[in-house]
This record gives C-alpha cells, sequence and structure tokens, in this order.
C-alpha cells in the first residue's frame, strides 16, 4: 500500500536555528499538508498546499514556517528560527484528487533545546 | 472550524461490537464525516468517511443519522490492536481536516 515517507524521525535542533522536514508524499496525489502535535495535545493543523501554492494556513503557521515543493515529488516545512515551542511531532499528509481520505505519514519529532 | 462533539474516552471487550458516536448538529449540506484513528507514537490513520449514506469498508461501518447530525463508527470485532484514539472530523467545503480530541477506545482482553 502506499505511503507517505518523512525524514527525518527525529530531530534535535537548537533553538533559534533551521530546520527542514522533508516529507514524500504519495506519487499521484495532488494536495498536501502539515499538521504538527504538540505532546499529549490535539492533531493542529498548520498549512494546505495544492497546485504549488498554500491553499489554506492557520494562526500557526506564522511567517517563521514556510513550506516548498521544489521537485515535484518532495514536500517541505521550514522552520526559520526555532523556538522551544515548536517541539511537537509534525505530520505531513497527502491526498488524491476526488478521494477524501488523508494518508498521513508516521511523523517527525522535533526536539528544540 | 465545523464541530464536532464525542465522548472523551469508551471501554469494549475484546471480540465485541463498539459503537462510537459523534455529534456534528452544525454539519452542513456538503460537509463529508470522517473518522481517522491515532494509536499510540503513530500518525493519523484513515478509517472511513461518508456524505449522507452509510458506508462500510474492511475496517468499519459508518452510520449516518438521517438528518446528518450525528454519525455512529462501528467496530464489529474489536481487537487489542484496535486500542486508540478515534477522531470524528467534518470536511468542509475548504477540503481541510481540523482534530478534536477524539474518543481514546480501550479494548479490554
Amino acid at each position: 500500500e502506499p505511503e507517505v515517507t518523512q525524514t527525518p524521525s527525529h530531530q534535535v535542533t537548537q533553538m533559534g536555528q533551521e530546520v527542514i522536514l522533508r516529507c514524500v508524499p504519495i506519487s499521484n496525489h495532488l494536495y498536501f499538508y502539515w499538521y504538527r502535535q504538540i505532546l499529549g495535545q490535539k492533531v493542529e493543523f498548520l498549512v494546505s498546499f495544492y497546485n504549488n501554492e498554500i491553499s489554506e494556513k492557520s494562526e500557526i503557521f506564522d511567517d517563521q514556517f514556510s513550506v516548498e515543493r521544489p521537485d515535484g515529488s518532495n514536500f517541505t516545512l521550514k522552520i526559520r528560527s526555532t523556538k522551544l515551542e515548536d517541539s511537537a511531532m509534525y505530520f505531513c499528509a497527502s491526498r488524491g484528487r476526488g478521494f477524501h481520505g488523508y494518508t498521513f505519514g508516521s511523523g517527525t519529532r522535533l526536539t528544540v533545546v | 472550524d465545523a464541530k464536532t462533539t464525542q465522548p472523551n474516552s469508551m471501554e469494549s471487550n475484546e471480540e465485541e461490537p463498539v459503537h462510537l458516536p459523534c455529534n456534528h448538529s452544525t454539519i452542513s449540506g456538503t460537509d463529508y464525516i470522517h473518522w481517522y484513528r491515532q494509536l499510540p507514537s503513530q500518525g493519523p490513520e484513515y478509517v472511513i468517511h461518508g456524505l449522507t449514506s452509510n458506508v462500510n469498508n474492511r475496517m468499519a461501518s459508518l452510520a449516518i443519522a438521517e438528518d446528518r447530525k450525528s454519525s455512529t463508527l462501528i467496530l464489529h470485532r474489536a481487537t487489542l490492536r484496535d486500542a486508540a484514539v478515534y477522531y470524528c472530523i467534518l470536511e468542509t467545503g475548504a477540503n481541510n481536516l481540523f482534530f478534536g480530541t477524539g474518543t481514546r477506545l480501550t479494548v479490554i482482553p
């Protein structure tokens, strides 16, 4: 069964450093998403991406965040200057046209120290 | 965000059916009803979705009330591997999913 692949599975970074979280969505999917989950809290929507542009973003997705689909297969989330409160699991998801189910990756655990 | 209401937790005995309820009284005519689950330390997993009619797949069944203001996810025979947090989510016109706190299902051997 096709999978959404996320790398790395765990990243530790110093506060103020830039991080890039990588995702390879399912190859024929057209809609891409990032979510995050702070430990013990609910899954929060960050951003949706379609046709090479952001469709919608949440209040969490401020100027420190950006997304990119650089080469038609990868979908990345960049955090420009990490803060302690950015520590969370980050999930990438993708969806094909005409089918409403999302496929999520297994996540990247980001720890900011 | 379109709102859903679910019980915080439920328990089921192994190999018995489980009915997980969800209320969504503010649902609009074009909102799809989605169910996802999240096993411990994993990403959310699609379970089932529907619009008006009841739906069945290999994982579960979705029963949607005639007025669409509530729905029930049915696991026909709960196994220990079904222990997870189950989320009922409305997909609105923007096609984004907004997760609530879900129902934590405990399966008792």
